[in-house]
């Protein structure tokens, strides 16, 4: 099943703007992770954040959580046109298994 | 870092063949692996988990026949899709958990499956 909702779905930017993308879940979880994927490849983790943990940094990329809210934020600084992807975040339910959310596809124009 | 690696990258296949995706960690051993499809500009649906000499947990609306999957070792996953059809091109992802006291799942670089 499908838990994660992402918004927006696409986002264009100016190279050298932020891109902020949210998240958000249904039911209780372990940790959420983001996923960033170029057209056609595979799946690169770029962060992942403990149910207990509120913010974590890596880098220009920075992740809250807010459990109260069950949502997450990405949010890149700086951005480069490498960064033209799709975003996805991922919620671990236990047993290890991933639920991804329908991702953010978004573009850095330069 | 751990590397997940799949093989083939890209298959074009005749309707009614199977087709074999190996999935393999190639620094690291994994008990548990993933597998994951994809249709073209939507999310990644988890598939199944397959389990080290067990078999494997297939979600809900996965038909385990139709899509096979062996956990023969520590670093080596396959899926199987038997006769294939067009409705089952796709791009088909595997994961494995991270080494030992990490909960990151790392990805494959994905098979693009063709059925013609």
């Amino acid at each position: 099943s499908q838990q994660g909702e992402e918004d927006p779905q696409a986002l264009s930017i100016q190279e050298g703007e932020n891109a902020t993308m949210n998240c958000s879940y249904k039911t209780s979880i372990n940790n959420l992770q983001w996923y960033r994927q170029n057209s056609g490849r595979g799946l690169v983790h770029l962060i992942l954040i403990r149910s207990n943990e509120r913010e974590k940094h890596s880098g220009r990329l920075r992740v809250t959580l807010d459990t109260s809210k069950k949502s997450s934020s990405l949010l890149i600084t700086a951005s480069r046109a490498a960064d033209t992807a799709s975003y996805f975040c991922a919620t671990d339910e236990g047993a290890q298994k991933l639920v991804f959310g329908q991702g953010t596809r978004l573009t850095i124009n330069p | 870092g751990a590397v997940v690696s799949q093989h083939p990258s890209w298959v074009i296949c005749k309707s009614g063949t199977s087709v074999k995706i190996e999935c393999r960690s190639l620094d690291f051993q994994a008990t548990t692996m993933f597998w994951y499809r994809q249709f073209p500009k939507q999310s990644l649906m988890l598939m199944a988990t397959s389990n080290e000499g067990s078999k494997a947990t297939y979600e809900q609306g996965v038909e385990k026949d139709k899509f096979l999957i062996n956990h023969a070792s520590l670093t080596l996953s396959t899926l199987t899709v038997t006769s294939a059809h067009p409705e089952d091109s796709s791009f088909y992802i595997c994961s494995a958990r991270g080494p030992a006291s990490t909960d990151t799942q790392y990805f494959g670089p994905g098979t693009r499956l063709t059925v013609l």
